[in-house]
């Protein structure tokens, strides 16, 4: 069955710390991948999206992240975290199966100031 | 703030209450979502609308009923709800449901079944 994996449950860093959360999927068709990040309260948002082209996309707030097709990983990537990036960290992809949008378990960053 | 708006923010039901949550977007977009969200947990998708019509249950039993009445709106019925269904209801869009278009989430339903 297709599957997303996100490998790390809580995460927690200092300000200024470096960040990198993994996200591998189980599924061999083309795929279209997404970060998504749900702030305290607030609702999912979107952080950047992979469809094609350049393997590496930048995303709002500093984020980026890389897509490795022989590994299936798209992972997300922040050289210098804030506190204001304390949040759970969605992966989620769309299996081309008319809308059908498959996340991951989610990572929660805590970032202490 | 989410251009996806969800009313109540919060209801709580009995068992034998039947109870509508509702979802409105004014961007136009023709895709339409309902999903379903634990503590702690990811969201599951339960419903696709795609230009008004049903186009995905993912096995929802019977007492979760979606309606599209237009574009810009989306229904969940409620009807003699079980405990084990007290979550956060999300509702989403996209422009349609083809596979690049990104979702737009509301603020949700946080629902209590009692």
């Amino acid at each position: 069955a297709q599957s997303v994996s996100q490998h790390n449950h809580h995460v927690i860093l200092s300000e200024a710390a470096s960040l990198e959360l993994g996200c591998n999927y189980s599924y061999g068709g083309t795929v279209n991948l997404f970060w998504y990040v749900q702030y305290p309260g607030q609702h999912l948002q979107l952080l950047l999206k992979y469809f094609s082209g350049d393997p590496l996309v930048k995303g709002i707030k500093g984020f980026e992240a890389e897509f490795i097709k022989s590994k299936f990983s798209f992972n997300l990537r922040k050289p210098s975290v804030q506190w204001s990036d304390t949040a759970e960290y969605f992966c989620a992809v769309n299996l081309n199966q008319g809308g059908k949008l498959i996340f991951g378990q989610g990572t929660e960053l805590s970032v202490k100031p | 703030d989410t251009e996806v708006t969800q009313t109540p923010k919060h209801l709580v039901m009995g068992m034998t209450n039947k109870k509508s949550l509702k979802c409105e977007q004014h961007m136009g977009h023709r895709a339409m979502y309902w999903y379903k969200q634990k503590a702690k947990k990811p969201p599951e998708l339960m419903f696709v609308y795609s230009y008004e019509k049903l186009s995905i249950n993912e096995s929802v039993p019977s007492r979760f009923s979606p309606e599209c009445p237009n574009s810009s709106l989306l229904n969940l019925h409620l009807h003699a709800l079980q405990p084990e269904d007290s979550a956060l209801y999300l509702c989403a869009s996209s422009q349609d449901n083809v596979e690049a278009s990104p979702l737009h989430f509301g603020n949700g339903t946080r629902l209590t079944v009692t």
